[in-house]
């Protein structure tokens, strides 16, 4: 069955520091695609960066970067020069190439300190 | 980017009273689309996938009978709660894939939520 954990529920980070949320996952399948989504107070679910998993190339987005580890199954998440609307859940997500459901992970809660 | 929206934002009913959410995909045609619910502090759980034309396929523990699904078009889903009871209060979400159109097709556009308070 494939799982998506994210063993940090709340993190905090001084604004223009640099933090790094972890993801992990579990599947049988080589080809699949994972992302990070944010979730503001708004509720609003934002798409913040993709990867494929055939690309050994970690993605980038601005001051928002991924260490993607395809052996060790691990996603995790950089955002650096961290700013106030930071502040938010951050979930990671995984499908597979042939699939159609999303898995979440269970969320971290980031707070950007002033 | 693709852009979905969600009406009503908000809405607040009498206990036995049904609601219609509706979800639509703005500025691309969505052959499918999901609907979640999320409890607060929590993850998205994934109640049900929308699909254009036929059914909607509900995962395990939703009622179909309670959270009426219809998917009449490409850029149209709507959720129904029917006769909705204070556990129904929640925070539901829609999604949806560009499957046809030239986007990034594994990504999911999530709509801005509806939240549901029955009374």
């Amino acid at each position: 069955a494939q799982t998506v954990t994210q063993s940090q529920p709340e993190m905090s980070v001084q604004e223009a520091e640099t933090v790094t949320l972890s993801c992990t996952y579990d599947t049988s399948e080589s080809n699949y695609y994972l992302f990070w989504y944010k979730q503001p107070p708004s509720r609003q679910m934002i798409l913040v960066i993709r990867q494929e998993a055939y690309k050994q190339q970690n993605a980038t987005e601005n001051r928002f970067s991924v260490n993607f580890q395809k052996a060790a199954k691990s996603f995790s998440l950089k955002i650096s020069d961290s700013q106030l609307g930071d502040t938010a859940m951050y979930f990671c997500a995984f499908i597979e190439n042939t699939g159609n459901q999303f898995y979440f992970g269970t969320g971290t809660s980031l707070t950007v300190i002033p | 980017g693709a852009v979905v929206s969600q009406h009503p934002s908000w809405v607040i009913c009498k206990s036995g009273t049904s609601v219609k959410i509706e979800c639509r995909s703005l500025d691309f045609q969505a052959t499918t689309m999901f609907w979640y619910r999320q409890f607060p502090k929590q993850s998205l759980m994934l109640m049900a996938t929308s699909n254009e034309g036929s059914k909607a396929t509900y995962e395990q523990g939703v009622e179909k009978d309670k959270f009426l699904i219809n998917h009449a078009s490409l850029t149209l889903s709507t959720l129904t709660v029917t006769s909705a009871h204070p556990e129904d209060s929640s925070f539901y979400i829609c999604s949806a894939r560009d499957l046809i159109g030239t986007g990034v097709q594994e990504t999911q556009y999530f709509g801005p939520g509806t939240r549901l308070l029955v009374l």
